[in-house]
């Protein structure tokens, strides 16, 4: 049973068209985690929610934005992509942020932008 | 800057045979070390070290963490094509986040 869930599995946008990607679980996890992986490089963090408390990397652009609207959603939105956005987003859950807490990843989303 | 380096970047064995992929660190506070293997898809978990020295097994797949060398080595033994996928040696950063810091990764195919 997916445990971690991501819409869509992959999408395309164009150069500057705002786009939205979301993640949900079943869970019941408190932190949800975006991380970019661009090809061939190691997933990075963008940001996390610890339920609502929103936590941005000091090195994640202005144009990438976050909601959670409840505890099993979240949202990733790209307000002007641009073409070195194009990567494999991936969403992550853990019941809690000590390292003894494993993170579950979902599919990821391949966002392509033309 | 916390950095994981991994090595060799990409390996290619036959079935059978047994890899050693190896991942080396300098991290400000080390607090645990982790394996994760990545398909075609999302990285899934395969281990947590978190004291030198010990063995972590399942199956066919076992780890070890040398705080001393400040390194750690995956080994797979008896390899299937099952086994080709990308290996990631992970941290946890520095604070109290969660944040992970990823290797580069090491591409495994495993031919028939």
């Amino acid at each position: 049973d997916a445990m971690v869930i991501q819409n869509p599995r992959y999408q395309v946008t164009q150069f500057g068209k705002p786009v939205t990607l979301s993640c949900s679980q079943t869970l019941n996890h408190n932190v949800m985690y975006w991380y970019q992986q661009k090809s061939s490089q190691a997933p990075k963090l963008l940001f996390h929610y610890y339920d609502k408390d929103f936590n941005n990397e000091a090195d994640t652009p202005d144009n990438f934005q976050s909601r959670r609207p409840n505890t099993s959603f979240c949202f990733l939105d790209i307000r002007s992509p641009g073409l070195g956005d194009a990567a494999m987003y991936l969403c992550a859950t853990s019941r809690g942020t000590s390292v003894s807490y494993e993170q579950y990843f979902g599919p990821g989303t391949r966002l392509t932008v033309t | 800057e916390d950095k994981v380096v991994q090595s060799p970047l990409s390996l290619v064995v036959h079935e059978g045979d047994t890899v050693t992929l190896n991942c080396s660190y300098e991290v400000t506070n080390f607090r645990s070390l982790l394996w994760y293997k990545q398909e075609k898809k999302a990285p899934t978990f395969l281990f947590m070290l978190t004291s030198s020295g010990i063995e972590k097994k399942s199956g066919r797949l076992s780890s070890i963490l040398d705080k001393k060398e400040l390194s750690s080595i995956l080994n797979i033994t008896a390899t299937q094509t099952g086994d080709s996928a990308i290996y990631l040696c992970v941290f946890h950063g520095s604070g109290n986040t969660g944040k992970l810091i990823f290797g580069q990764g090491t591409t495994l195919q495993v031919k028939p």
